[in-house]
């Protein structure tokens, strides 16, 4: 596709179900990240993958959360067991490269709800 | 601390007008600067990108600049529309690293008619 889609665009989950956000990056780029945004602030990095390896995951708030990348193009964000504090825009983005010099190009996000 | 601080944290001017919006940042080894724009509900979109040795940097109405040495960074918005609305986040990344980025938390502009 011509950019990085993600889906669902918008989601509500009941407190304890398990939700799974999908990022589909730019044909051949090989990193990937994925964030997190609260209403009125910045993003917050949540981890990182080059190509299929998962490079850095320390952004991820607890082991609850896990990513994966296995055949390094789509990406699914998985959350076990939302709680109201998962609530949040999650935002996928990719590059061509390392991201020293090149442009990072962001999805529109998944609103995640959590009731 | 790896720092990216923007002021105002939110500014409203008159369709028409110019603005400024200011960027400093305490990022070592510093790499490159990003300014990005994030509408209300979407994806950030990148505006420009500064290595150190560039001190400006245009975008169609947006002229980014870049002092290295006081660590400082400025976006300029010239005869604003309302389509501007939106954050304005600033952004540095680490030398050291092929994917770190310190990220500010942004000033959101509102533009009037």
């Amino acid at each position: 596709g011509a950019g990085v889609s993600q889906s669902p665009r918008y989601k509500v989950a009941k407190r304890g179900q398990d939700v799974a956000l999908r990022c589909d990056p730019i044909s051949g780029h090989v990193s990937l990240f994925w964030y997190q945004q609260a209403l009125g602030q910045g993003p917050e990095f949540l981890t990182y993958f080059q190509n299929e390896a998962q490079l850095d995951k320390s952004g991820l708030p607890s082991d609850r959360f896990f990513a994966e990348r296995p055949e390094g193009s789509v990406s699914t964000l998985k959350i076990q067991r939302t709680q109201q504090e998962d609530s949040a825009v999650y935002l996928c983005a990719s590059s061509p490269g390392p991201i020293s010099g090149n442009t990072i190009y962001f999805g529109e996000g998944s609103w995640l709800t959590v009731v | 601390k790896n720092q990216v601080e923007q002021s105002p944290q939110s500014l409203i001017i008159l369709e028409g007008k110019n603005c400024t919006l200011q960027c400093n940042y305490t990022v070592s080894p510093f790499s490159n600067l990003r300014w990005y724009k994030q509408d209300t509900g979407r994806g950030p979109v990148s505006l420009t990108i500064m290595t150190f040795s560039e001190n400006t940097k245009s975008n169609g109405r947006y002229t980014a600049t870049l002092d290295a040495d006081t660590k400082q960074s400025s976006l300029h918005i010239t005869a604003s529309q309302l389509s501007d609305s939106a954050s304005y986040i600033c952004v540095v990344s680490v030398a050291d690293s092929n994917y770190q980025l310190i990220w500010g938390a942004g000033t959101k502009l509102i533009i009037k008619p």
